[in-house]
């Protein structure tokens, strides 16, 4: 069974401070899916990074940049120079190719951050 | 182009009672899933739909059943609700055919059971 683990229930920082979040994963399929999305308090979830098994290369997207590790099955989400418009739930999932379109999210981390 | 959009956004049912939600997807989706979300269990798998065919089931009771219709809109429908049936239940809608696995949310309706 797949499953994903956010270490981290809640996190708070002062603005301009950097944040990393931890995701371990576990499955046993060797192809799958990792993904982040952020929970605003509107309640949508938005996507922000999807990654798949055999693309270990890290990624940088402006202040966001992702951590991919099979060999601790790790996909941590570090968020540069932290604003106030990024206090959100972040969740961590995971989908296997046999049922890429279910994901497993794990519990979320709450980003908090003061000006 | 307008996204993932649910309806009702908030509503209060008694127990015993029964609630349908609706989703319509992104045009040109279609796939539609459907997810809960509560403070105990997080965010839970509920089904998936693509050409109005059920793709896929998480672990709920019978009493949670979905469909889609032709124009890929989904309504998912909860029996005898329950107490713990209070949730966020959210809707994703997906390109599948282009296999990136990427799913757009709605905003979710807020189900409160009394």
């Amino acid at each position: 069974a797949q499953k994903v683990t956010q270490a981290q229930t809640e996190i708070s920082v002062v603005e301009k401070e950097d944040v990393t979040l931890d995701c371990v994963y576990e499955t046993r399929d060797t192809t799958y899916y990792l993904f982040w999305y952020k929970q605003p308090p509107s309640g949508e979830l938005v996507f922000l990074i999807r990654r798949n098994s055999f693309d270990e290369q890290n990624e940088i997207s402006g202040r966001y940049s992702w951590n991919f590790q099979k060999s601790t099955s790790s996909f941590n989400f570090t968020i540069t120079a932290s604003q106030v418009v990024d206090s959100a739930v972040y969740f961590c999932a995971l989908s296997e190719a046999a049922n890429d379109y279910k994901l497993s999210f794990g519990a979320g981390t709450t980003v908090t951050v003061r000006a | 182009k307008a996204g993932v959009t649910q309806t009702p956004r908030y509503l209060i049912k008694t127990r015993g009672q029964q609630v349908t939600l609706s989703c319509s997807p992104i045009s040109g989706h279609r796939s539609v899933s459907w997810y809960q979300q509560t403070p105990g269990q997080g965010l839970q798998f509920l089904f998936e739909y693509f050409s109005e065919t059920q793709r896929n089931k998480g672990n709920f009771p019978g009493r949670f059943s979905g469909r889609q219709f032709s124009n890929s809109r989904s309504e998912m429908n909860v029996s005898t609700l329950e107490l713990g049936d209070s949730a966020l239940y959210l809707c994703a809608s997906s390109l599948r055919e282009s296999g990136t696995g990427e799913l757009f949310f709605g905003e979710g309706s807020r189900l409160t059971v009394l």
